[in-house]
C-alpha cells in the first residue's frame, strides 16, 4: 500500500476485555515498531521487529501487552485483560533496512484505545 | 542509552514569521540520525527532515531547516515563514546508525501558528 495502515481507528472497550490492534506496513519494510503514546505525552517504546530475528520486547509494559508479526508483514498488537491506564494512541511505524542502514520511520495513522 | 530532551512543551509564532525549535541529545555514538516529526491533530506522524550525523552540512527541506551542531549535541529546527498548517506536536528523534531499533524520540514541543 502506498503508506502504514492501522485498524481499527478508535476502539472503545470494557475494562477486563481483550483487544487487537492491527497494522500493516509498508511493503518491503523489514522492520516495524509499535508506540504508545498517552495525552500529550511522547512515544513509548512497545515492541520492534525486524525480519526473522527475535523480537524485542523491552518496552511492553506488562505481560498484558504481546505482540505477533505473521510472515514478515501484518502485525497484531494485543492487550489482554484491558485496564483503564491502557487508554491511549497506539501508533505502528515501519522503515526499511538498506545497504546504508535503516532509513527513517513512517507511521500509520494510530488506534486510539478507551478503555471504560 | 541514548536520551532526546525537548525543552519547550509548548511554542507560538505569528503567521509568517521563523520559529527554532530546541532539541539535544546525549550519546556516546559517533555515527547517527537525526529526525524531526511533525504530528498534526490528526495524529498521523509524518517527518519533517533528517540528518546524517556524519554530514557537517546542515539539512534543508524547503521551509525547514536544521542547525546541527554535532559537538555540542544540539539538534534544532527552524521553520521560516510559518504557515498555519504548521501548527503541531513536534518531535526529535535519534537513531544509531546500525541497529534499526535504536531509535529514541524526545517529549515534544506543541507549536501553535497564530494567524
Amino acid at each position: 500500500g502506498a503508506g502504514v495502515s492501522q485498524s481499527p481507528s478508535n476502539k472503545v472497550t470494557e475494562k477486563g476485555k481483550d483487544v487487537e490492534l492491527r497494522c500493516d506496513p509498508i511493503s518491503g519494510h523489514t522492520a516495524l515498531y509499535w508506540y504508545r503514546q498517552s495525552l500529550g505525552q511522547g512515544l513509548e517504546f512497545l515492541i520492534y521487529f525486524q525480519g526473522n530475528s527475535a523480537p524485542d520486547k523491552s518496552g511492553l509494559p506488562s505481560d498484558r501487552f504481546s505482540a505477533e508479526r505473521t510472515g514478515g508483514s501484518v502485525s497484531t498488537l494485543t492487550i489482554q485483560r484491558t485496564q483503564q491506564e491502557d487508554s491511549a494512541v497506539y501508533l505502528c511505524a515501519s522503515s526499511f533496512q538498506g545497504l546504508a542502514g535503516f532509513g527513517e520511520q513512517f507511521f500509520g495513522p494510530g488506534t486510539r484505545l478507551t478503555v471504560l | 542509552a541514548q536520551t532526546v530532551t525537548q525543552s519547550q512543551p509548548e511554542m507560538s509564532v505569528q503567521e509568517a514569521e521563523t520559529v527554532t525549535l530546541s532539541c539535544t541529545y546525549d550519546t556516546s555514538e559517533n555515527n547517527y540520525y537525526l529526525f524531526w516529526y511533525k504530528q498534526p491533530p490528526s495524529r498521523q506522524m509524518i517527518l519533517v527532515i533528517r540528518q546524517e550525523a556524519y554530514k557537517q552540512q546542515n539539512a534543508t527541506e524547503n521551509r525547514f531547516s536544521v542547525n546541527f551542531q554535532k559537538a555540542a549535541k544540539s539538534f534544532s529546527l527552524k521553520i521560516s515563514d510559518s504557515q498555519l498548517g504548521d501548527t503541531a506536536m513536534y518531535f526529535c528523534a535519534f537513531m544509531k546508525h546500525e541497529t534499526g531499533n535504536q531509535f529514541y524520540f524526545g517529549t515534544g514541543t506543541s507549536l501553535t501558528v497564530i494567524p
